[in-house]
């Protein structure tokens, strides 16, 4: 069965620090792929998504992700984080099976902390 | 704003009391989803319809039930609520099968006493 895995899931930081929130996923076909953010009380919101093309993508809010297909994976990151990054991140896959409604496999989520 | 809106967004019910939770939307999609999401885990897919075909996915318990009345709105109904069907449901929608992501509404954390 497909999966996709976040191995992080509480990520504590201090403002301008570095992140890097790591997403592997088990498909081996066409997939499209992307980073959710839920802020708290909030509902998700799509942070960046990758279809095809440059597999460094850019997203919202000065997040980028790169796609690695020989590793099955889409890591998030932003060079300097911001207290107002405090939120939980999901990374979703959906492998694209052609036809059928291709449907949205979640991660369990990476609840990053950002410290002033 | 074209918006996906829940209803309503804290639900309580007694343990086999059957609730109704709501989803409604503006943006015209075709395809509605609802999600269950329990603590610390990745919201799981119950079923979605593609305009008025229902798909309900394997592993969804036939205690869960949905019915969609027209484009706009979505219900879930679930028939005997137990202690282990406390979670957030999240209601998402998609222009078409094939489309960019979804919309999601902001979700009804149902507690069942």
């Amino acid at each position: 069965a497909q999966s996709v895995s976040q191995h992080n899931h509480h990520v504590i930081l201090s403002e301008a620090a570095s992140l890097e929130l790591g997403c592997n996923y088990s498909y081996g076909g066409t997939v499209n792929l992307f980073w959710y953010v839920q802020y708290p009380g909030q509902h998700l919101q799509l942070l960046l998504k990758y279809f095809s093309g440059d597999p460094l993508v850019k997203g919202i809010k000065g997040f980028e992700a790169e796609f690695i297909k020989s590793k099955f994976s889409f890591n998030l990151r932003k060079p300097s984080v911001q207290w107002s990054d405090t939120a939980e991140y999901f990374c979703a896959v959906r492998p694209n099976y052609g036809g059928a409604t291709n449907k949205l496999i979640f991660g369990t989520g990476t609840l990053l902390a950002v410290q002033p | 704003d074209a918006m996906v809106i829940q209803n309503p967004r804290y639900q309580v019910t007694q343990f086999g009391k059957p609730v109704t939770l709501s989803c409604s939307q503006t943006l015209n999609h075709n395809v509605m989803y609802w999600y269950q999401q329990k603590s610390s885990q990745a919201p799981k897919l119950l079923f979605h319809y593609y305009d008025k075909d229902f798909n309900n996915e394997a592993d969804t318990p036939d205690n869960f039930q949905s019915r969609r009345p027209n484009t706009s709105f979505c219900f879930l109904d679930i028939r005997s609520p137990g202690l282990g069907d406390a979670a957030m449901y999240l209601c998402a929608t998609s222009r078409d099968a094939q489309g960019d992501g979804y919309t999601f509404g902001s979700g009804t954390r149902l507690t069942v006493v």
